[in-house]
């Protein structure tokens, strides 16, 4: 598809458990951002990627969070030891960089869902 | 400390109706400043979007109006139509756009 795609939509899990979420970018976008949704609230910055590398990780509550964009492409957010907390939807965002004619637009994804029980 | 506040939390208006959703923002600098409309179960999605050298921008029946001597920007939706109910987020970044700050968001509900 031609949207930001993002697996799985709903995750049910233990605390304590691991838990890995994955986005799939628009093609040709090198910037991808995670943001994290919790229930009437909005979006709250995690961490942005500028190509492979994680340009900014200030967002990431603690280190139990990690996130990878081994290609430069495809990105994963892993959280470790999941805590009730957690629970919030997951937002995959792309967009193209400035330098390549982005124009600030960012292009999200619908979400994974994630309940820690 | 929260970077963009937003309000109302939920606002009702007749169709037909103008519905206004207001932002303030204290980090200077903030380059740009969007609008993200969402739908249940769906990401945001840009509305529209203005840069602080301008005070209005327009697209349809949609305006951003900004102030930057008072740090406030505002969305207005003219006649005001029950496909406009969603949930809308005013946002904030600085020019390099590396990290979005979003306010928490207005539930607009356009009764018919």
């Amino acid at each position: 598809g031609a949207g930001v795609s993002q697996t799985p939509s709903n995750k049910v899990t233990e605390k304590g458990k691991y838990v890995e979420l994955r986005c799939d970018p628009i093609s040709g976008h090198t910037a991808l951002y995670w943001y994290r949704q919790s229930l009437g609230q909005g979006p709250e910055f995690l961490i942005y990627f500028q190509g492979t590398g994680a340009a900014d990780d200030s967002g990431l509550p603690n280190d139990r969070f990690f996130a990878v964009r081994p290609e430069g492409s495809v990105s994963t957010l892993k959280i470790q030891r999941t805590e009730r907390g957690d629970s919030a939807v997951y937002l995959c965002a792309s967009s193209l960089t400035v330098t390549s004619g982005g124009t600030g637009e960012l292009f999200f994804g619908e979400g994974s869902r994630l309940t820690v029980l | 400390q929260q970077q963009v506040k937003q309000s109302p939390q939920s606002l009702i208006v007749q169709k037909g109706g103008i519905s206004i959703i207001n932002c303030a923002y204290e980090n200077t600098a903030f380059d740009y400043f969007p609008w993200y409309q969402q739908f249940p179960g769906k990401g945001p999605a840009l509305l529209i979007a203005i840069r602080p050298d301008v005070s209005e921008k327009k697209e349809g029946r949609f305006t951003i109006s900004f102030n930057k001597s008072a740090k406030q920007f505002s969305l207005h939706i003219m006649d005001s139509q029950p496909g406009d109910s969603a949930t809308y987020f005013c946002a904030a970044s600085g020019n390099n756009f590396n990290k979005f700050y979003f306010g928490s968001g207005t539930k607009l509900n356009v009764k018919p």
